[in-house]
């Protein structure tokens, strides 16, 4: 069975700083999906980024990167020039090419400080 | 983004109650998911439909079922439930052409068992 693991269960950064998120992953799989949803207060899970686990090039979307290591079964999200609305949980998640099911880790709440 | 809505936002219920859950999507998505999160712990996947047909089940209590009258709309009904089913209920959708696309999530119902 495939898992995530999120090993800071709180992390805080100052404004227009940059911060790491990690997550890593148990697969036996070769095809997958990895993706990372933030939960601000509102509650509503947003998907801020994806990975195609076939892709060597980490993806990008504005200020969010991933740093992917498949070997390492490694995915980080890199925020910066972090922003207060940044404040959320951080959730990294898993899908196998295979089905349809999302395996979440526990999260990473990120607090934004001035 | 409104793509996802669910109803109601809260829901307070004794163990003895009978209630229903709302989820409906606007996004014409073929796939609609129930989520439990629970503190501390990683979101479970409850039930998975896809064309309207149930196609995952991950060993749910008996408790809660869910019904998908057509491709936008997914309730789940509650009947008797536990101190321990007290949660925030989300309800995610997606188009089912591959695995690489996100899953879009309600604001959940937060729900609470007396």
């Amino acid at each position: 069975a495939q898992t995530v693991t999120q090993s800071q269960p709180e992390m805080s950064v100052q404004e227009a700083e940059t911060v790491t998120l990690s997550c890593t992953y148990d697969t036996s799989e070769s095809d997958y999906y990895l993706f990372w949803y933030k939960q601000p207060p509102s509650r509503q899970m947003i998907l801020v980024i994806r990975q195609e686990a076939y892709k060597q090039q980490n993806a990008t979307e504005n200020r969010f990167s991933v740093n992917f290591q498949k070997a390492a079964k490694s995915f980080s999200l890199k925020i910066s020039d972090s922003q207060l609305g940044d404040a959320a949980m951080y959730f990294c998640a898993y899908r196998s090419a295979s089905n349809r099911k999302l395996t979440f880790g526990t999260g990473t709440r990120l607090q934004v400080t001035l | 983004e409104t793509g996802v809505t669910q109803t109601p936002r809260h829901l307070v219920m004794g163990m003895t109650n009978k209630k229903s859950l709302k989820c409906e999507q606007h996004l014409g998505h073929n796939a609609m998911y129930w989520y439990k999160q629970s503190a501390k712990k990683p979101l479970e996947l409850m039930f998975v439909y896809s064309l309207e047909e149930r196609v995952e089940n991950n060993s749910v209590p008996s408790r809660f079922s869910p019904e998908c009258p057509n491709s936008s709309h997914l309730f789940l009904h509650l009947h008797t439930l536990q101190p321990e089913d007290s949660a925030l209920y989300l309800c995610a959708s997606s188009q089912e052409r591959s695995s690489n696309q996100p899953q879009h999530f309600g604001d959940g119902t937060r729900l609470s068992i007396l």
